[in-house]
């Protein structure tokens, strides 16, 4: 069974530090990854998405995420944090064989002034 | 614009009235799904549907029911509400390819008293 896991419930930085969110993952193939942010009262937004090729992707405002097949990680990085990057974090994975999303528990970003 | 559009956004109901939740997307996909977001419990899918005509069960189905007579409505029905059916809902939509990120509506809080 596919399964997705984020350690932390909350990652405290300050604005313009870097920043990693932590996820690890648990599939029978090889996996579809992808990261969603969601801001207070609003839908998850796609942030980037792992699906073959280089093991460091890029996606909006910044972010970038890298796939460790040895590790099973895909942790979400900036280089320099915002304020405005304060949101609720979701890892997910997708089996290559289903459609099916398995969402981690999410991990709070706090970034300070 | 894309989008899925989801009403209400809020919902304070009453144990057993019956509710429906509406769900509509703008951008031909075939792949729907409701999800349930509960603090600690990431996003948990309830049913999906694969195009017209075609839903099955998520993870926690029991207590709703849904329906795709059309390829861009996809309503979640809630027969005879609970108490612990208090949450958070998000439908979402994707084309039905291999590797494609899901869009999600607005979220729907439902209180049910």
């Amino acid at each position: 069974a596919q399964s997705v896991a984020q350690p932390e419930d909350q990652v405290n930085v300050a604005e313009g530090n870097p920043l990693t969110v932590k996820c690890t993952y648990s599939v029978s193939g090889n996996p579809y990854l992808f990261w969603y942010v969601q801001y207070p009262n609003r839908g998850l937004q796609f942030l980037l998405k792992y699906i073959t090729g280089d093991n460091l992707v890029k996606g909006s405002y910044g972010f970038e995420a890298e796939f460790n097949k040895s590790q099973t990680s895909f942790h979400l990085k900036k280089p320099s944090a915002l304020v405005s990057d304060s949101a609720l974090y979701f890892c997910a994975v997708r089996d290559r064989g289903f459609q099916k999303l398995v969402f981690g528990t999410g991990t709070r970003l706090l970034v300070s002034p | 614009e894309a989008q899925v559009t989801q009403n209400p956004r809020y919902l304070i109901t009453v144990t057993g009235k019956k509710l429906t939740v509406t769900c509509s997307q703008n951008m031909n996909h075939e792949y729907m799904s409701w999800y349930r977001q509960d603090p600690g419990l990431g996003l948990r899918q309830i049913y999906y549907s694969m195009n017209v005509e075609v839903t099955d069960k998520g993870d926690v189905p029991e207590g709703y029911k849904v329906s795709r007579k059309e390829k861009r409505n996809f309503p979640l029905i809630l027969e005879s509400p609970s108490p612990n059916q208090t949450s958070l809902y998000f439908c979402a939509s994707s084309y039905d390819r291999q590797g494609t990120e899901a869009f999600f509506g607005q979220g729907t809080r439902l209180t049910v008293v």
